[in-house]
């Protein structure tokens, strides 16, 4: 099982709601990426999780908070976004994050902020 | 800093002709990638490159690593208009520390046209 799924699909929030996206993977990978896509633009970094302990925060504002329950599973928690924080958001898992290994790529929240 | 630069930006082509996709970074890298984006999909994982001269082809897509001159390209034949996507490719290297990261190049936009 090669999959990452990811929920929901679409989300649609005001700027004052509080809501979480979630990830999961069963491939035993050891490393977990939350990445944010604008329209034609390439993916961006976010944070990096490697052994369910943050490794890699690329400066993003406190309004995105990480969480890995466990090696399986990566929630990203929203709270006070931004119109501009609108976009495509990404998941994905590799084998481990201290080498080159693929990253798999679940299908992604659409989030749009009102 | 790691620079991932890709050329052309934009492609239109006519379907049933050859072109080729280019795709420059500027440091030592592990392994190079190439995805494929449909409109509001996720990436698609199109190819792995491991090691300088590594060639790999699927269909009408061929991808080609030349590790010396740091440069990868993906080699379109015969094209038709199911191709049409953007195409990034991603170069994988260290990032501080024992970790790796992704940093993709700008993307491709293809457009095949009858």
């Amino acid at each position: 099982d090669t999959e990452v799924t990811q929920t929901p699909k679409h989300l649609v929030m005001g700027m004052t709601n509080k809501k979480s996206l979630k990830c999961e993977q069963h491939m035993g990978h050891r490393a977990m990426y939350w990445y944010k896509q604008k329209a034609k633009k390439p993916p961006e970094l976010m944070f990096v999780y490697s052994y369910e302990k943050l490794s890699i925060n690329e400066s993003v504002p406190s309004r995105f908070s990480p969480e890995c329950p466990n090696s399986s599973l990566l929630n990203l928690h929203l709270h006070a976004l931004q119109p501009e924080d609108s976009a495509l958001y990404l998941c994905a898992s590799s084998q481990s994050s201290t080498g080159a290994y693929e990253q798999y790529f679940g299908p992604g929240t659409r989030l749009t902020v009102t | 800093e790691l620079k991932v630069e890709q050329n052309p930006l934009f492609l239109s082509m006519q379907e049933g002709k050859n072109y080729t996709i280019y795709c420059n970074y500027s440091t030592t890298s592990d392994r190079l990638y190439w995805y494929r984006q449909d409109p509001g999909k996720s990436l698609e994982s199109l190819f792995v490159l491991l090691s300088n001269g590594a060639v790999k082809q699927e269909g009408r897509l061929m991808a080609s690593l030349d590790t010396k001159a740091r440069l990868s390209t993906l080699h379109i034949t015969a094209a038709v208009h199911d191709l049409s996507a953007t195409y990034f490719c991603a170069v994988d290297s260290r990032s501080g520390g024992s970790n790796y990261k992704l940093t993709f190049g700008k993307g491709t936009l293809l457009t095949v046209n009858p």
